[in-house]
């Protein structure tokens, strides 16, 4: 268990619909990261939040956002989504300093029907 | 952006052999180097990591080792087990915390 918490495990929704996946990092963790895993593209990065602010972003498309709570949880808001948009979306969290390692949740499964 | 390549795509070692990775990454900057185990259907785990200040890093089986002037780093498991069978990431983190993967390897431990 890596202490990392992601909702929902398994989520099957339709093309054009809008989803909401839930992150809480590990206790003490100010980082968290987003990241998205589909068959042809591995994990690619999404965006990165600390401490509530956006640190950094990678690959997202403007169908999707995320924000980072007071009580530094995540979510990760999918909208209009797409048969592409099926994919296993993780979550990961880290300490505040130089080179901490990333420790990932159990992911949610999202499939686009 | 950062560019990181992975070798091989698949690797089928009997067991007991040794098992080697390697990445190559093309951003100079890039100092933290971790590889991910991910079994089938499951999260990525951190098997080890390594700063650009060392060279190498060994933990029981797994050792990791960095060429900086080639920017090059690989994954030795020794001694393999069946359950070293997963797949094996390599990531390469430059500036800022972005983590950029390489494509990952498949690796069969046969018994």
């Amino acid at each position: 268990d890596s202490g990392v918490t992601q909702t929902p495990k398994h989520l099957i929704t339709a093309t054009g619909q809008r989803v909401t996946l839930r992150c809480s990092p590990r206790s003490g963790d100010l980082s968290v990261y987003w990241y998205q895993q589909s068959l042809d593209q591995g994990l690619q990065f999404l965006i990165q939040y600390y401490n509530g602010e956006e640190r950094a972003k990678g690959n997202i498309l403007e169908r999707f956002s995320a924000q980072q709570f007071p009580d530094l949880h995540s979510e990760l808001n999918l909208s209009s989504l797409e048969l592409g948009d099926s994919a296993l979306y993780f979550c990961a969290s880290s300490r505040e300093g130089l080179n901490q390692p990333q420790h990932f949740g159990d992911g949610t499964r999202l499939s686009i029907l | 952006g950062e560019n990181v390549e992975q070798h091989p795509s698949t690797l089928s070692v009997q067991e007991g052999d040794s098992a080697v990775i390697k990445c190559t990454y093309s951003d100079s900057a890039s100092n933290y180097f971790p590889w991910y185990k991910q079994e089938l259907g499951k999260r990525p785990q951190l098997i080890i990591d390594i700063r650009s200040n060392v060279g190498e890093k060994k933990d029981q089986r797994i050792a990791v080792t960095l060429n900086k002037t080639a920017k090059h780093f690989s994954l030795h498991i020794t001694e393999t087990q069946p359950e070293d069978s997963a797949v094996y990431f390599c990531a390469v983190k430059a500036a800022g915390n972005k983590l950029t993967f390489g494509g990952g390897t498949r690796v069969l431990v046969k018994p």
